[in-house]
C-alpha cells in the first residue's frame, strides 16, 4: 500500500527566504506526482505535476523535483512571500491498468511566511 | 472558464439523517473523483468515475456511502444514516481523463463541509 509522508507538518519562515518542502513515498511505481496548495476553507489548487519520466517542473518561483528511485520529491519556493502561506500537499498516482486512477495524498505541510 | 463547483458549501445535519452532496465538474472532463478530508487527516479517496466505465468504489468507507454520475457530468455523493465520524470536508475533482502530460491534472472544487451533530 502506497504511503505518502510530508515532514514537518508545519513550517514558519521569514519573508524572502528560499525554502524546500519535502515529500516521500513508499512505492516507486508511480505514474506521476502532483503538488497542490490549499488555502484555509478552500479546495485544492494544482501547482505542478511531474510525470514519472521527468526530473523536475518549474512554474514561476516554484520548482518541483522528483527522484522516483528514492521515493522523494521536493517543492522549492524561491523568495517566499506572505501570500505563499497555505498548506502544501503532494500526491502520487499509481501505475495501474483499468479504471483505477486514485491519488494518494500526504497530510500536507502548513507554511507560514512572516512579513 | 468555470471550475468545479460543489453544493452546498456547508451542511449541518443530525445523526441518522441522509445527505446528498453535489458536484458539477468542468465541462468536457470525463473523469470525476470524490475525496474526504477529515480534521487532522490527509485526503482520503472515496470513488472515481471515468466515462462510461464502472466506477472505482474501492475507497468508500461503508455501504452507507454511494455515488452516482448522471449523463457523464453531474455527480451526487449520498451518505445514508449519517454518523458523527462522517463529519469532514468532501472534495470533488475532475480531469480530462485522457493520457498525456497535462491532462492528468485534477482540478478541485471548494468542497462541502459536512457537520453531523
Amino acid at each position: 500500500k502506497q504511503e505518502v509522508t510530508q515532514i514537518p507538518a508545519a513550517l514558519s519562515v521569514p519573508e524572502g527566504e528560499n525554502l524546500v518542502l519535502n515529500c516521500s513515498f513508499t512505492d516507486s511505481a508511480i505514474y506521476n506526482l502532483q503538488w497542490f496548495r490549499q488555502d484555509p476553507g478552500k479546495g485544492l489548487t494544482s501547482l505542478l505535476l511531474i510525470q514519472s519520466s521527468q526530473r523536475e517542473q518549474t512554474s514561476g518561483r516554484l520548482n518541483a523535483s522528483l527522484d522516483k528511485s528514492s521515493g522523494r520529491s521536493t517543492l522549492y519556493i524561491a523568495a517566499s512571500q506572505p501570500g505563499d502561506s497555505a498548506t502544501y500537499l503532494c500526491a502520487v498516482r499509481p501505475i495501474v491498468t483499468g479504471a483505477n486512477s486514485k491519488l494518494t495524498f500526504g497530510k500536507g505541510i502548513t507554511l507560514s511566511v512572516r512579513p | 472558464g468555470a471550475g468545479v463547483s460543489q453544493s452546498p458549501s456547508n451542511k449541518v445535519t443530525e445523526k441518522g439523517k441522509d445527505v446528498e452532496l453535489r458536484c458539477d465538474p468542468i465541462s468536457g472532463h470525463t473523469a470525476l473523483y470524490w475525496y474526504r478530508q477529515s480534521l487532522g487527516q490527509g485526503l482520503e479517496f472515496l470513488i472515481y468515475f471515468q466515462g462510461n466505465s464502472a466506477p472505482d468504489k474501492s475507497g468508500l468507507p461503508s455501504d452507507r456511502f454511494s455515488a452516482e454520475r448522471t449523463g457523464g457530468s453531474v455527480s451526487t455523493l449520498t451518505i445514508q444514516r449519517t454518523q458523527q465520524e462522517d463529519s469532514a470536508v468532501y472534495l470533488c475533482a475532475s480531469s480530462l481523463g485522457t493520457s498525456g502530460m497535462s491532462t492528468d491534472t485534477q482540478y478541485f472544487g471548494p468542497g462541502t463541509r459536512l457537520t453531523v451533530l
